[in-house]
């Protein structure tokens, strides 16, 4: 069936460097985006959102970018701090309402 | 603002037994979702409710059910548990769960089932 993956399970990335996590999704149709961070023992905490009429979409030091040509997006960090280390989800929204298709996730190890 | 929050924390049953899951949003949200994670198949959606009525409905069997209050207060309840419903619950409010509408989590109940 439609799902949306990640290429890597695990990044480790030294501080102070940027973060490139990235996410495959597989149904053309979906037209909304979401990249969410999950600290241990907490839920997963909203990070930004990009609807497929866009192409990048930038944070407070996060930028996401949509390649809706081969249903790829990613997540970058910029100036990576210890506190980033985390999983990372990237989701759809794919039908109307709150019906979210979670990605497996990338687990960002930050290397101080 | 309190954040949501999901009781019990950490819960222990056995299999066949049944279990029930409770979730308070955030003040003023109105659509409670709820989601399991486990390790092999990550965040999966289980459902949705607005204002007491189920709008959305993942895979999950009939085992599976929910509920909410008039105020808001939601409920999942499994019933026969198997071994395989080990997982974290995570329950998520919105103001109004519309696309777009940010979801916030709770801090999950972690089911285990013996």
């Amino acid at each position: 069936g439609e799902s949306v993956g990640l290429h890597l399970p695990t990044l480790s990335v030294q501080e102070g460097d940027n973060s490139i996590i990235n996410c495959a999704y597989s149904n053309s149709a979906s037209d909304y985006f979401i990249w969410y961070k999950q600290e241990s023992g907490k839920g997963p905490q909203f990070i930004i959102d990009i609807r497929s009429n866009m192409d990048k979409r930038q944070g407070q030091r996060v930028t996401v970018l949509l390649n809706k040509t081969v249903k790829h997006l990613s997540l970058q960090i910029a100036a990576t701090q210890p506190g980033d280390s985390a999983v990372y989800f990237c989701a759809e929204n794919s039908g109307g309402y709150q019906k979210v298709t979670f990605g497996i996730g990338t687990k960002l190890q930050v290397i101080p | 603002k309190a954040g949501v929050t999901q009781t019990p924390r950490y819960l222990i049953k056995t299999r066949g037994q049944q279990v029930t899951l409770s979730c308070s949003p955030i003040s003023g949200h109105r659509s409670v979702s709820w989601y399991q994670q486990t390790p092999g198949q990550g965040l999966q959606f289980l459902f949705e409710y607005f204002s007491e009525t189920q709008r959305n409905k993942g895979n999950f069997p009939g085992r599976f059910s929910g509920r909410q209050f008039s105020n808001s207060r939601s409920e999942m309840n499994v019933s026969t548990l198997e071994l395989g419903d080990s997982a974290l619950y995570l329950c998520a409010s919105s103001s109004t769960g519309a696309r777009g509408n940010e979801q916030f989590f709770g801090p999950g109940t972690r089911l285990t089932v013996l």
